[in-house]
């Protein structure tokens, strides 16, 4: 079974400018979640979809991030403009989904550098 | 007060010690425990779910909840080098929440 896939691996770019992450979950997994982590911290959620639906964006600064899961499937996490604290590795990771359980699995992350 | 407390480390153990990691939550109507080893410049890695209280063994891995104490640990027996990661504890109260991890170090 494929694991949760993301691009790209690494990214570089100056503030101001704008970045954009792609994810694709587990095959079958309803939902999807978008984390940011930053150094020595624990991951912070940003944003829960369930099928293309959100569920929860409390946490996501949405004067600069956004995210869409149009297909219910693969997701997009855009910054438009960075600064440089958004440095952090973005992780994607996706779960069955509330009737099969919330077990969640992470994608291998892109790390962000804000110069 | 934090949501999802860990003790802080690092932690180092010599190879073959149990090394023991703790946490502690504050929301009462959290349901859901989780244990995740992350390596470094790695995405974290679901080691240990967790739903009721009382201990729950996987090989090596003993991950014990206590609901009415808000605590839920994990015990690593036999330690080996392999096991130096940080540690992550995670509690889904309805959205899921890290703790800053715990940082373990098997010394051969």
């Amino acid at each position: 079974e494929a694991g949760v896939a993301q691009s790209p691996r690494y990214k570089i770019i100056e503030k101001r400018q704008s970045v954009a992450f792609w994810c694709n979950p587990i095959s079958g997994h309803a939902t999807l979640y978008w984390y940011q982590q930053i150094l020595g911290q624990g991951p912070k959620l940003l944003i829960q979809f369930q099928n293309n639906g959100v569920v929860d964006d409390s946490q996501l600064p949405k004067d600069r991030f956004s995210a869409e899961r149009l297909k219910g499937v693969d997701s997009t996490l855009k910054i438009q403009p960075a600064k440089l604290e958004d440095s952090a590795v973005y992780l994607c990771a996706s779960s069955l989904g509330l009737a099969g359980g919330n077990e969640q699995f992470f994608g291998p992350g892109t790390r962000l550098t804000v110069l | 007060q934090k949501e999802v407390e860990q003790n802080s480390g690092p932690l180092s153990v010599p190879e073959g010690a149990i090394a023991s990691l703790n946490c502690t939550y504050s929301d009462r109507v959290s349901q859901s425990f989780f244990w995740y080893r992350q390596y470094s410049g790695k995405s974290p890695e679901l080691i240990m779910s967790i739903y009721s209280n009382g201990d729950k063994e996987d090989g090596r891995f003993t991950a014990q909840l206590n609901k009415a104490s808000q605590y839920v640990s994990l015990l690593i027996r036999d330690s080996q080098p392999s096991d130096s990661a940080t540690y992550l504890c995670a509690v889904n109260p309805g959205d899921m929440r890290f703790g800053a991890g715990t940082r373990l170090t098997v010394k051969p």
